[in-house]
C-alpha cells in the first residue's frame, strides 16, 4: 500500500525565511503528487501538483517543490515566507494506472510565520 | 459558483444518536470522496464514489455509511455515533478517479460525540 511520510509536524519561522517541507513517499511505480495547503478555520487548497515533465513545479503564492524519483520525494519551498503563510500543509500522492484513484495524504505540516 | 458545499458546519451529537451528513457539488464532477480529519493523522479516506449509481469503502468506514443520491450529492451517515468518531469531516470531488485531475474539498463539519 502506499504511504507518505512529512517527517516535519511542526515548523516555526520568522518572515523573510525560507522555508522547505519534506515529503517522502513509498511506491514504485507512476505518480501523481500534490501539495494542499488548508489555512486555519478553512479546507484544503491545491497549491500545487505534478504529474509528467519538468520536475520542478511551481504553484500559486510562491511555492514550488521538486519532485526527485531517486528519493521518492517532493519537498515544498518558498524562498521567503509571510505571516498569512501559516497554515497546515499536507502532501498526497495517488499512484498511476492501479485503478480507481485514491489520494493518500500525509499526517501534515504545521506552519507558524511568526512576524 | 459554489463548489462543494458541505452542511452542517457544526453538530454535537450524544453516544448512539445518529445523523447524517450532507455533501453537494455543483462542477459536474463524477467522483465524490468523505475523509475525516483528526490530529496528527492527516486526512483519511472513510467511502468514495467513484460515479453516480457506485460506492466504495475507503480506509476507514466502520462506523459509517453513504449514499450517492445523484451525480451532485454524496451523503455520510453515522447509525450510532461513538465518541471515536469525533472528528472534522470533509467531503470533496473531482471530476473523475481515473485522471490527474485534483480533489476540490468543502468547508468541513466539525463534528463532536459526547
Amino acid at each position: 500500500a502506499q504511504s507518505v511520510s512529512q517527517h516535519n509536524h511542526h515548523v516555526i519561522l520568522s518572515e523573510a525565511a525560507s522555508l522547505e517541507l519534506g515529503c517522502n513517499y513509498s511506491y514504485g511505480g507512476t505518480v501523481n503528487l500534490f501539495w494542499y495547503v488548508q489555512y486555519p478555520g478553512q479546507h484544503l487548497q491545491l497549491l500545487l501538483k505534478y504529474f509528467s515533465g519538468d520536475p520542478l513545479v511551481k504553484g500559486i503564492k510562491g511555492f514550488e517543490a521538486e519532485f526527485i524519483k531517486s528519493k521518492f520525494s517532493f519537498n515544498l519551498r518558498k524562498p521567503s515566507v509571510q505571516w498569512s503563510d501559516t497554515a497546515e500543509y499536507f502532501c498526497a500522492v495517488n499512484a498511476v494506472n492501479t485503478g480507481f484513484q485514491k489520494l493518500v495524504f500525509g499526517t501534515g505540516t504545521r506552519l507558524l510565520v511568526s512576524p | 459558483n459554489a463548489g462543494v458545499t458541505q452542511t452542517p458546519k457544526f453538530q454535537v451529537l450524544k453516544t448512539g444518536q445518529s445523523m447524517t451528513l450532507q455533501c453537494a457539488q455543483d462542477m459536474n464532477h463524477n467522483s465524490m470522496y468523505w475523509y475525516r480529519q483528526d490530529p496528527g493523522m492527516g486526512l483519511r479516506l472513510i467511502y468514495y464514489s467513484a460515479s453516480e449509481g457506485t460506492t466504495d469503502k475507503g480506509e476507514v468506514p466502520n462506523g459509517y455509511n453513504v449514499s450517492r443520491l445523484n451525480k451532485r450529492e454524496f451523503s455520510l451517515r453515522l447509525e450510532s455515533a461513538a465518541p471515536s468518531q469525533t472528528s472534522v469531516y470533509f467531503c470533496a470531488s473531482s471530476v473523475d478517479g481515473n485522471s490527474n485531475q485534483p480533489q476540490h474539498f468543502g468547508d468541513g463539519t466539525r463534528l463532536s460525540i459526547l
